[in-house]
């Protein structure tokens, strides 16, 4: 199985919702992440978890908040978002966060987040 | 500062001609450089790597170039077909960050 799944597919919330994205994959990868990809932009990079605990935040703010409850599951909470933060969400997985080791990532499809 | 550069503009080719993307990127030294494919409204899908000390590499229709004195991919799909269409993104480490950082990807369309 080499698949990550995400849901939900789509969201719409408001400023004032609170929501969480999940992420699950079963390959056994110990590194998973966050990216935020805007129509037309690659993918940026948000948060990187190995081995379960947080690796990398890349100065996001705290109305994302990350939780990695064990090595398979990603959430991301979002609470008191800006339209500005409408975008595609992806998770991916990789086997080993470590670049020296040339991992590749394996994505989900993304949730495609809409803040009114 | 570190910058990695895609063709933003569409390229745009007939069936079974030769599609070449390209990756130029400064203010890097990569010990290897990777390519995906990304659909509309769909997570990245990876390709290939290529390390450092390989010049090319091969899969199928594909094949990568990578010059390091250039400091240049080229990405090429022979024979394309029209599910080849979609957009391309090169990728580099970022040993700084410990993360692979995602050049902003050039679309191709391959028409009938």
């Amino acid at each position: 199985d080499t698949e990550v799944t995400q849901t939900p597919k789509h969201l719409v919330m408001g400023m004032t919702n609170k929501k969480s994205l999940k992420c699950e994959q079963h390959m056994g990868h110990r590194a998973m992440y966050w990216y935020k990809q805007k129509a037309k932009k690659p993918p940026e990079l948000m948060f990187v978890y190995s081995y379960e605990k947080l690796s990398i935040n890349e100065s996001v703010p705290s109305r994302f908040s990350p939780e990695c409850p064990n090595s398979s599951l990603l959430n991301l909470h979002l609470h008191a978002l800006q339209p500005e933060d409408s975008a595609l969400y992806l998770c991916a997985s990789s086997e080993n966060h470590g670049l020296a080791t040339q991992e590749t990532q394996y994505f989900g499809p993304g949730t495609r987040l809409l803040v009114l | 500062s570190q910058k990695i550069e895609q063709n933003s503009e569409a390229l745009n080719i007939q069936e079974g001609k030769t599609a070449t993307l390209t990756c130029n990127y400064t203010n890097y030294s990569p010990a290897y450089l990777q390519w995906y494919r990304q659909d509309p409204g769909r997570g990245p899908v990876f390709l290939l790597l290529i390390r450092e000390n390989e010049k090319e590499k091969r899969k199928e229709r594909l094949k990568v170039t990578f010059d390091t004195t250039l400091k240049q991919s080229l990405f090429h799909i022979t024979a394309s077909q029209p599910a080849d269409s979609a957009t391309y993104l090169c990728a580099l480490p970022d040993t700084g960050r410990r993360a692979l950082t995602f050049g902003s990807g050039t679309r191709l369309q391959v028409q009938p």
